[in-house]
Formats: C-alpha cells, sequence, structure tokens
C-alpha cells in the first residue's frame, strides 16, 4: 500500500514533443505528490507539486494532471527540449508520516534533437 | 546543492568493514534524510532525523545506522559493509516534514567489493 509505480522506465521524445511520465499510488492518505527532476552526476531537484484537492498545476512548461479516483497522477512536459534530458521521479507522502517521501521508480527522458 | 556537502563522493570498501558517510548543512534545517538510489527502485529511504538525537528508521534501514549530534550532521554508518549496499547515497534536508521540499546533496557513490 505503500508504493508508488512509475512508467514508462525510459521515454524519447523529439524536441517540441510531449513528454508524459505516469505514477499510480495505493495509499489514499497521501496528501502531497511532488516530481523530482534529477541530471546525471547530480541529487534529485523538487521540479512541481500537487496537493489532491486541485486537477491540475501548470508551471511553465510544466504540468501535473491529478485524479484523485484513479489514484493516479502524471507530468506533461510541453515544447520537450533537449535540455530537458533527465530522470524524473514522482513521490508521494502524508504528513503524519513526518515527511518521508515514497518514490516512483523513476523515469530517464532523453529529448532528441 | 542548498548548502548540503557529502563525504566522501566517492569510496571504494571491501565487504565485512564499516563505513561512515557524512552529511553537512548550512541551511539550519531540522529535518534530515539518508536515501539509497539504485537502478529500477528509484531512491529509497534508509533514516530519518527530526531533530538532534531524533532518528527514526525509513524503509530500507537494515544494516545501517545513523547519528546526529549536531543539527549541521547526520551521519551514516554500514556497520558491516555488503556487496548488497552498493549504491548511491544521497542525503536530504527539509524545514519540516509533509508538504516541505526536500533538498538533496550531490551524493556519493559507494562500491563494496
Amino acid at each position: 500500500q505503500q508504493q508508488v509505480k512509475q512508467s514508462p522506465q525510459s521515454l524519447i521524445v523529439q524536441k517540441g514533443g510531449i513528454s508524459i511520465i505516469n505514477c499510480a499510488y495505493e495509499n489514499t492518505a497521501f496528501d502531497y505528490f511532488p516530481w523530482y527532476q534529477q541530471f546525471p552526476g547530480k541529487g534529485p531537484a523538487l521540479l512541481i507539486a500537487i496537493r489532491p484537492d486541485v486537477s491540475e498545476k501548470k508551471e511553465g512548461r510544466f504540468t501535473i494532471s491529478f485524479n484523485k479516483s484513479a489514484k493516479q497522477f502524471s507530468l506533461h512536459i510541453m515544447d520537450s527540449q533537449p535540455g530537458d534530458s533527465a530522470t524524473y521521479f514522482c513521490a508521494a507522502t502524508n504528513y503524519n508520516q513526518g515527511g518521508k517521501l515514497i518514490f516512483g521508480q523513476g523515469t530517464e527522458l532523453s529529448v532528441k534533437p | 546543492d542548498a548548502g548540503i556537502t557529502q563525504s566522501p563522493r566517492h569510496k571504494v570498501t571491501e565487504t565485512g568493514t564499516p563505513v561512515t558517510l557524512r552529511c553537512h548543512q548550512t541551511e539550519n534545517h531540522r529535518y534530515m534524510y539518508w536515501y539509497r538510489q539504485d537502478p529500477g527502485h528509484g531512491l529509497r529511504l534508509i533514516h530519518y532525523s527530526y531533530g538532534v538525537k531524533d532518528t527514526d528508521k525509513g524503509e530500507v534501514s537494515d544494516g545501517y545506522s545513523v547519528s546526529r549530534s549536531k543539527t549541521e550532521d547526520f551521519l551514516l554508518t554500514l556497520e558491516s559493509a555488503t556487496s548488497s549496499q552498493t549504491s548511491v547515497y544521497f542525503c536530504a534536508i527539509s524545514e519540516s516534514r509533509g508538504q516541505e521540499t526536500q533538498y538533496f546533496g550531490p551524493g556519493t557513490r559507494l562500491l563494496v567489493l
């Protein structure tokens, strides 16, 4: 019940295309869903996050879509650029769990010029 | 990397030897975390701390211990390293728990032969 399942494992997108990464969770007590971006040799960094009281959050080219009834959320990267090539992790947590993030398995995104 | 340093950055050791990894922060954040990152598993929480001398286990704590004697330092010890502990280890910090950004350090790559 603590798992967060992420797909696909890897993704190749042409420059200018839309990248879509999906995550599913089981624990309905989760109340915060962040996405982290990691470049090779670096630590992950927060990209965008959403709370379950909204269905969508947009920041620039990055959008999270959240479906509470389906227990799914996804990251959409519009107009994908080669600089977006990185590994993306979804995560989930509950306040009462002391900030312990449960991460998905990661998606390696490659944007081809 | 938000004022977080990890040492050493790379280490090769032999099975059965003790290993200590250090995380140092200059942000005065209360919460500190140790994760390990392995292909196909994303990031998994080993231990975390919610204050000086206050620590708790994460999902993969077996074989690891931690200590926090000062706000700025969080040590991870492998009492007797095994090959299954070959991984990249990340330290993270946050101001508070739950819906707060976790800031990650640059990571330590550990190889246990």
